[in-house]
């Protein structure tokens, strides 16, 4: 059984462009949250998906957008990149139907915005 | 809105010895949840431990245990007979019972050392 998994695990880009990272969550799992983690902090809650609608969103600007597909897989895009975008991006899968509601992370994908 | 704070920025431990990491929260809510997650070099964060707002009982798994105080909204982990694996920053957690959707409020984080 795979657990969460992201894509890709690094990138690389320049102020001002676009990004879009991928996450597929765990077999059975029908909700997706992002977070952000920048480089020595706890990670920051961007929003999280449920039936293809954003159900929560934290304290990140519109550049932040994402997308769940019927599969249950996630998009996270940010728009018009600066410098502190540059952080690791985290992605937790969690079924609202099973009683303990854990969520299980992915390893991340760590974005450097140069 | 609700906080968490991790006093400890780093630890460290003998291995074989035990060691408490605390976590203090900030919530007007009653009924919660309280988690600590370990995220090693790897950085996939892991689920340590889960405790429930309502029960008095403290949560406990294999050489993890955490001591719970509602009153002080206090959730402190101690891991006991360390090992060179638990070395990792470990992460203190809050999520609301009632709210639709369960994003989870995280701490700062402290860094764990084990030395052999």
């Amino acid at each position: 059984d795979a657990g969460v998994t992201q894509s890709p695990t690094h990138l690389i880009k320049t102020r001002g462009q676009q990004v879009t990272l991928r996450c597929s969550p765990k077999s059975g799992h029908d909700t997706v949250s992002w977070y952000q983690q920048a480089l020595g902090q706890g990670p920051q809650f961007i929003f999280q998906y449920y039936e293809e609608e954003e159900r929560q969103r934290g304290n990140f600007p519109d550049r932040f957008s994402g997308h769940q597909f019927p599969n249950y897989s996630s998009e996270l895009n940010v728009n018009a990149l600066l410098l502190g975008d540059s952080a690791l991006y985290l992605c937790a899968s969690s079924s609202d139907s099973l009683a303990k509601n854990i969520q299980y992370f992915g390893a991340g994908t760590r974005l450097s915005v140069l | 809105a609700q906080t968490v704070t991790q006093s400890q920025p780093e630890m460290s431990v003998q291995e074989a010895e035990t060691v408490t990491l605390s976590c203090t929260y900030d919530t007007s809510e009653s009924d919660y949840y309280l988690f600590w997650y370990k995220q090693p070099p790897s950085r996939q964060m892991i689920l340590v431990i889960r405790q429930e707002a309502y029960k008095q009982q403290n949560a406990t798994e294999n050489r993890f245990s955490v001591n719970f105080q509602k009153a002080a909204k206090s959730f402190s982990l101690k891991i006991s007979d360390s090992q060179l694996g638990d070395a990792a920053m470990y992460f203190c957690a809050y999520r609301n019972f009632m709210e639709y959707g369960n994003k989870l409020v995280f701490g700062a984080g402290t860094i764990l050392r084990v030395k052999s």
